[in-house]
């Protein structure tokens, strides 16, 4: 199975930051087999994009994904108080699907 | 707009099955671009896809190594549903627990073959399963 790596664990940003998450791959993977979600305390996942680099329908243009290979990003910009959440990443591949441990992101 | 309500028991002992099903809503678990996945969310591993299936002129299952000797997924197309069996369950096994659609399809363009996977679009409410004896 493709084992998925967030970086960092904890992540804790001012709002109007930029905040920078991590998704290795443990081998290479398509880049159009790659996700991410957020999840909020009491709330089911949301998707946040899809191949990689496609926000999903409502999703803000202040979250953008970006990578190939094994390194993936998720990048969000001008953060507000409401981007505290774990965001995802999340691979499928003949295997069946695999998320990373996820990465907690705080708004002081 | 598509919408999956889950039902079932939130507390087990130790050992029971855990069933839960998943009624969907404004699409259909025949589809030949969506597959009907479950996923659970604990303290210990986050966010852990258990298994899912699909139909392309049969149905398809697919199951995650970690629980797949516990582990089935059933179609009911007549209800439009789908359901999760996890035998065997331990306190291990407490989360919460999802159902959920993600978009797929793959055709081909001569002798290739091209898969596009379009991820989890929408989710069940969750279902907070314990283990406990």
């Amino acid at each position: 199975d493709i084992v998925l790596t967030q970086s960092p664990d904890t992540l804790s940003l001012s709002p109007g930051e930029r905040a920078t998450l991590s998704c290795r791959a443990s081998q290479t993977i398509s880049s159009h087999l790659l996700a991410w979600y957020q999840l909020k305390l009491g709330q089911a996942p949301r998707l946040l994009i899809y191949g990689t680099s496609t926000r999903a329908a409502g999703v803000p243009d202040r979250f953008s994904g970006s990578g190939s290979g094994t390194d993936f990003t998720l990048t969000v910009t001008r953060l507000e108080p409401e981007d505290s959440a774990v965001y995802y990443c999340q691979q499928y591949d003949s295997s069946g699907i695999t998320f990373g441990r996820g990465t907690r992101l705080e708004i002081k | 707009q598509v919408q999956l309500r889950q039902s079932g028991p939130g507390l087990l002992k130790p050992s029971q099955t855990l069933s839960l099903t998943c009624v969907i809503s404004e699409d259909s678990v025949s589809s030949n671009s969506a597959a009907w996945n479950w996923v659970r969310l604990s303290p210990s591993r986050g966010l852990e896809w258990l298994g899912g299936t699909y139909f392309r002129s049969q149905s398809y299952y697919e199951y995650a190594v970690s629980v797949q000797s516990r582990i089935t997924i059933n179609i009911d197309a007549s209800k439009n549903q789908f359901s999760l069996q996890l035998r065997s369950v331990t306190p291990d096994d407490t989360g919460i627990y999802f159902c959920a659609r993600d978009i797929r399809s793959g055709y081909y363009g001569g002798r290739d073959y091209f898969f596009n996977y379009y991820g989890m679009d929408v989710w069940g409410q969750g279902t907070t399963v314990t283990v406990s004896s």
